[in-house]
């Protein structure tokens, strides 16, 4: 089966660092996704690995162990807006097929 | 700017009925998905295609069926409703490979009562 796992809720203050964790299983591997997503708005793409090691992007790194089944997304200066949610992806397979963790929801205090 | 659009951001329907929800794609990609989207099970693959007429189960399709005549639309078919398939729907569209993943609608937020 499937499996992607990834921590319910989060909070954190603004300004602040914040590691959002994903572990997968899956029968595959073609690459990892991060999206956001928030309330009531379709997810928007923020990141993509493939090979081992740190994507960066602005404000905003992702991180690849394919060894170990693990991938973080990295949000440094938190801002209020990054309150959202944060979805985890792995495309397995062909026709470009993701298959989602339940979601992160990040929570940015004052 | 590349699009994917639903035709309806929110729907009420009757159990029982029949329920159309389209969805149309204007970037030319030959994948388009559908996904249903519930608090603590995240976002679960109902049906996709990867060509005009080409259809492939997901997750989850029991209760759905689809329909894609030509590249620009896909649309879900919900046989007959029932409560449990009150959630959001989201459609995305992409190329056969994309870095960038897919490209997402808005969301259909279906109600049945």
């Amino acid at each position: 089966g499937q499996n992607i796992d990834q921590p319910t809720e989060m909070t954190a203050t603004e300004g602040a660092i914040v590691q959002i964790n994903c572990t997968y299983q899956t029968s595959g591997f073609n690459g990892l996704f991060w999206y956001q997503q928030h309330a009531g708005e379709a997810p928007t793409f923020l990141s993509y690995n493939v090979l081992d090691g740190l994507e960066e992007k602005g404000r905003f790194s992702s991180f690849l162990s394919r060894s170990k089944g693990y991938s973080y997304l990295l949000l440094k200066e938190l801002q209020m807006k990054d309150s959202a949610s944060y979805l985890c992806a792995v495309r397995i397979g062909g026709y470009n097929k993701l298959i989602f963790g339940a979601g992160t929801r990040l929570a940015v205090h004052p | 700017d590349v699009k994917v659009t639903q035709s309806s951001r929110y729907l009420v329907k009757r159990t029982g009925e029949k329920v159309f929800l389209e969805c149309v794609q204007d970037m030319d990609h030959e994948n388009m998905f559908w996904y249903r989207q519930d608090p603590g099970l995240g976002l679960r693959l109902i049906y996709f295609s990867y060509d005009v007429k080409m259809k492939e189960k997901g997750d989850i399709p029991e209760g759905y069926s689809v329909s894609r005549e030509k590249k620009e639309r896909f649309s879900l078919i919900l046989e007959s409703a029932s409560t449990n398939q009150t959630s959001m729907y989201l459609c995305a569209s992409s190329p056969p490979v994309a870095n960038y993943g897919y490209t997402f609608g808005s969301g259909t937020r279906l109600t049945v009562v």
